[in-house]
């Protein structure tokens, strides 16, 4: 079945520490996306990537990197500046970034938690 | 600033009610307005609107679109204990190929 696998599910960190997502997709995507999600806020985009190598800054970039080395995968990183990490993270795909077109497939997503 | 409201932001409801999910939005070069189904974790795709007065519908939702009034109305008929989920409403920005969303609307269906 294809899909997105995010991972873990649920993640723990001090302050102080970089954690990394994973997300991998086998649907042959092109684009892919990584929003987050806090309690009572709208999805809120991070980053996202229309073609491997390649990636541009959403709404909320500060704090986070990420890489596309691979068609299947789309890496974030939350680094120690992000002041408030702690939210639920969820990477999404699309058949070729022309939404338009092809709305999001979403992943299962991952609760971060940052004491 | 483009923005998307949702209202209400929070529905309690018992099974076989009729409910009306509101998003008014405010957006620049609006392209098309979807609705997403959040059950637990990923949110899943239901309806993408683009044209004015055309009604979207699978089973017991619909949705419609108004771009004079800039507004979407997502209903739900005869609510099942398997609605409640939070509904996402999003905005895609032609250019940018963006989507700004709501803040989502709570919907709890009991039996």
């Amino acid at each position: 079945d294809g899909g997105i696998t995010q991972s873990p599910k649920y993640l723990f960190r001090k302050e102080g520490q970089n954690v990394t997502l994973s997300c991998e997709q086998n649907l042959n995507h092109d684009a892919m996306y990584w929003y987050r999600q806090d309690p009572g806020q709208g999805l809120r985009l991070i980053y996202y990537s229309q073609i491997v190598n390649d990636f541009q800054k959403g709404d909320i970039a500060e704090g986070y990197s990420v890489s596309r080395e691979k068609k299947e995968s789309f890496p974030l990183t939350v680094t120690s500046a992000q002041k408030n990490p702690t939210a639920f993270y969820l990477c999404a795909s699309s058949i070729d970034g022309q939404l338009y077109n092809s709305p999001l497939h979403f992943g299962n997503g991952t609760r971060l938690t940052v004491t | 600033e483009d923005k998307v409201v949702q209202s209400p932001l929070s529905l309690v409801v018992h099974e076989g009610d009729t409910v009306t999910l509101n998003c008014s939005y405010e957006v620049t070069n609006f392209r098309s307005l979807l609705w997403y189904k959040q059950e637990k974790k990923a949110p899943t795709f239901l309806f993408m609107l683009t044209s004015s007065g055309i009604e979207k519908k699978s089973g017991r939702l619909s949705s419609i679109l108004d771009k004079k009034e800039l507004f979407s109305i997502l209903n739900i008929t005869a609510t099942q204990t398997g609605d409640s989920a939070i509904y996402l409403c999003a905005v895609l920005q032609g250019g940018s190929e963006k989507l700004v969303f709501g803040k989502g609307t709570k919907l709890t269906v009991n039996p």
